[in-house]
């Protein structure tokens, strides 16, 4: 157990919608990672955040949004949902933006 | 940017085979760590490397930092079916460090 907590584990929607990916960090850890994992491929960054401010970005979609929430937890927001959306979604937290990273066991989206 | 390559993308193995697997850049890596994805798992966290030359062993493990600072190495020796997963790494400390490597996916066969 890593100590970081995905909800949901699953999710299955339709083209067009949109979800909400939730992540709670290990206690103590100021930074939050958001990775998107397709099938088979490798780990895509999308966005970190550090004590509640944005601090790096990645290939994140304009369709994609995230903040961190002042008790740390994160949330990634899918809009306008596609098929090519359909990936597990990973969440990860450090103690200070380096060194070792903690994986959630991700959330793994279905798009239909 | 720069990307940290890794290769084999691919590995097929023997049980009781050895197995390696490279991580590569064109430009000087500050610290690399490495990560082992299960099947259906998420990354989880092997080793982290800081000095140039530096080797360091978990049981069948062995890693190493190039001299240069340019490449690192994973190298199992005699596999076992609980080795199957994919291999990560990543250039932890710089600009870099929030990208992976593309990762090598072995498969030990029994």
């Amino acid at each position: 157990d890593s100590g970081v907590t995905q909800t949901p584990k699953h999710l299955i929607t339709a083209t067009g919608q949109r979800v909400t990916l939730r992540c709670s960090p290990r206690s103590g850890d100021l930074s939050v990672y958001w990775y998107q994992q397709s099938l088979d491929q490798g780990l895509q960054f999308l966005i970190q955040y550090y004590n509640g401010e944005e601090r790096a970005k990645g290939n994140i979609l304009e369709r994609f949004s995230a903040q961190q929430f002042p008790d740390l937890h994160s949330e990634l927001n899918l809009s306008s949902l596609e098929l090519g959306d359909s990936a597990l979604y990973f969440c990860a937290s450090s103690v200070d933006g380096t060194g070792e990273l903690f994986f959630g066991e991700g959330s793994r989206l279905t798009v239909l | 940017g720069q990307q940290v390559m890794q290769i084999p993308q691919y590995q097929h193995v023997q049980e009781g085979e050895d197995f390696t697997t490279y991580c590569n850049s064109s430009t000087t890596l500050s610290n690399i760590q490495w990560y082992k994805q299960r099947p259906g798992g998420h990354p989880v966290f092997l080793i982290q490397l800081v000095k140039s030359g530096e080797v360091k062993k978990q049981k069948r493990l062995t890693f190493q930092f190039g001299e240069a600072k340019k490449n690192s190495s994973l190298h199992i020796t005699a596999t076992q079916t609980t080795d199957v997963g994919t291999y990560f790494c990543r250039d932890s400390g710089s600009a870099r460090q929030l990208t992976f490597g593309s990762g090598t996916q072995l498969t030990v066969l029994p």
